[in-house]
């Protein structure tokens, strides 16, 4: 059973310019939720996908804005991109029912010049 | 507004000697909290689910408990290797199933 893979690890970019990020689930996850965790912080959530729908957002503008796939891979675009928002993005799965676990991936490290 | 806040913010410790982090949370429909230990750079590795206030869950040398408004991570005899920032997180359901967590408890074990 493979767990939750991000990709890439690390990603360097400019102020405005837009990156997408790419997220595989767990073996047999349908859920995907994305979090944003700033140095030092604890993981904010964006937002989460169930079946290729979303689900819930948090505090976060459209500029961030995601897909999940048929075979419940995902991926979040920011646009615009900001200084703010260096940090590590994390995806985590679940197999979406109540109370389960979210499994989380190593993160993708995004710095924004 | 739900909230979860974790103490100390860092804990430095010799090893064997044991120790208990606090998480404090104020949020409408708990459905879970969790606990994470995440190492530098890396992403939340899972370590327990608590469901209902008196429930307690043990893996090696870390106890969880938790009450109505805490849970406490308690650890035992702990070696350099226990070295990580352990994180709390409640789980509520506002049309997601989202996680909200605490800032983190950064624990050090000097050898």
């Amino acid at each position: 059973e493979t767990g939750v893979t991000q990709s890439p690890t690390h990603l360097i970019k400019t102020r405005g310019q837009q990156v997408t990020l790419r997220c595989s689930s767990q073996s047999g996850h349908n859920t995907v939720s994305w979090y944003q965790q700033a140095l030092g912080q604890g993981p904010q959530f964006i937002f989460q996908y169930y079946r290729e729908e979303e689900n819930g957002r948090g505090n976060f503008p459209p500029r961030f804005s995601g897909l999940q796939f048929p075979n419940y891979s995902s991926e979040l675009n920011v646009n615009a991109l900001e200084l703010d928002d260096s940090a590590l993005y994390l995806c985590a799965s679940s197999l979406g029912t109540p109370q389960e676990t979210q499994y989380f991936g190593p993160g993708t490290r995004l710095l924004v010049l | 507004e739900d909230q979860v806040t974790q103490s100390p913010e860092a804990l430095r410790l010799q090893e064997g000697e044991s120790s208990s982090l606090n998480c404090s949370y104020t949020v409408s429909g708990l459905r879970g909290l969790f606990w994470y230990r995440q190492d530098p750079g890396k992403g939340p590795e899972f370590l327990f689910t608590l469901y209902s206030a008196g429930e307690e869950k043990e893996k090696e040398r870390l106890k969880a408990t938790l009450t109505k408004k805490e849970s406490f991570l308690h650890i035992t005899a702990p070696k350099p290797e226990d070295s990580a920032t352990y994180l709390c997180a409640v789980q509520i359901i506002q049309g997601a199933q989202k996680l909200v967590f605490g800032q983190g408890t950064r624990l050090t074990i000097n050898p």
